[in-house]
């Protein structure tokens, strides 16, 4: 079946960093691949999503590209700030009739960005 | 931005009582989805709908409920709350057309039950 690993944490860091959360997942097919943010107290917000290979995902400063050889989708973003603090989520699209619309989230990653 | 609310925010209750979980948007979506938020932080499907008197079982096991008699609500029900149903509950909802399908999702319920 289908599944989506991403790397754990929390992952501390400070600001103006580099930060790069790794993501990869299993499925058959082309599934559309995203990264939701949950921000304290909030739900989930779609932060970028990809279709199809190769396909560059980029919002308020984050980028991830669908990489079928690897089958990744690693999050990057080239300086962060504190307000970047939350719980990143990658998740990944069903590609049959059957879980047409559903989501296949990774477990989360936790990041603190300190001043 | 979504349109999508949850009441209540926050509920403590006793055990062995009801409770419902409200969940309303305004998109016109014709999907919507409850999850499970443990607080590992990961996500469970419980309940989804794809329209209108559709609702069907999630991923993980549930003891609540789920009615889809108007397109725009999608509430949530326990008939006799237990300790282990303390949690986060995520609404989300999605077009129901287009690929990829993203969902919007509402800002939770938390949920403590002594």
């Amino acid at each position: 079946g289908n599944s989506v690993t991403q790397m754990e944490g929390p992952v501390t860091l400070s600001e103006e960093a580099f930060l790069t959360i790794n993501c990869t997942y299993t499925a058959t097919g082309y599934p559309s691949l995203f990264w939701y943010v949950q921000y304290p107290g909030e739900g989930l917000q779609l932060l970028l999503k990809a279709t199809k290979a190769d396909d560059k995902g980029s919002n308020k400063g984050f980028e991830a590209t669908y990489r079928k050889e690897t089958t990744s989708f690693h999050l990057e973003k080239g300086s962060v700030q504190v307000s970047d603090s939350a719980v990143y989520f990658c998740a990944l699209g069903g590609m049959t009739t059957d879980s047409w619309g559903k989501l296949q989230f990774g477990a989360g990653t936790q990041v603190v960005v300190t001043p | 931005e979504a349109d999508i609310y949850q009441t209540p925010r926050y509920l403590v209750i006793g055990t062995g009582k009801k409770i419902t979980l409200e969940c309303s948007q305004t998109m016109g979506h014709d999907k919507m989805y409850w999850y499970q938020q443990d607080p590992g932080m990961e996500l469970h499907l419980i309940h989804y709908s794809y329209g209108v008197n559709s609702t069907e079982k999630g991923d993980l096991s549930s003891e609540s409920t789920v009615s889809r008699i108007r397109t725009e609500h999608f509430p949530l029900t326990l008939e006799s709350a237990r300790p282990s149903h303390t949690s986060q509950y995520l609404c989300a909802s999605s077009p129901g057309s287009g690929v990829p399908e993203t969902q919007y999702f509402g800002p939770g319920t938390r949920l403590l039950v002594l």
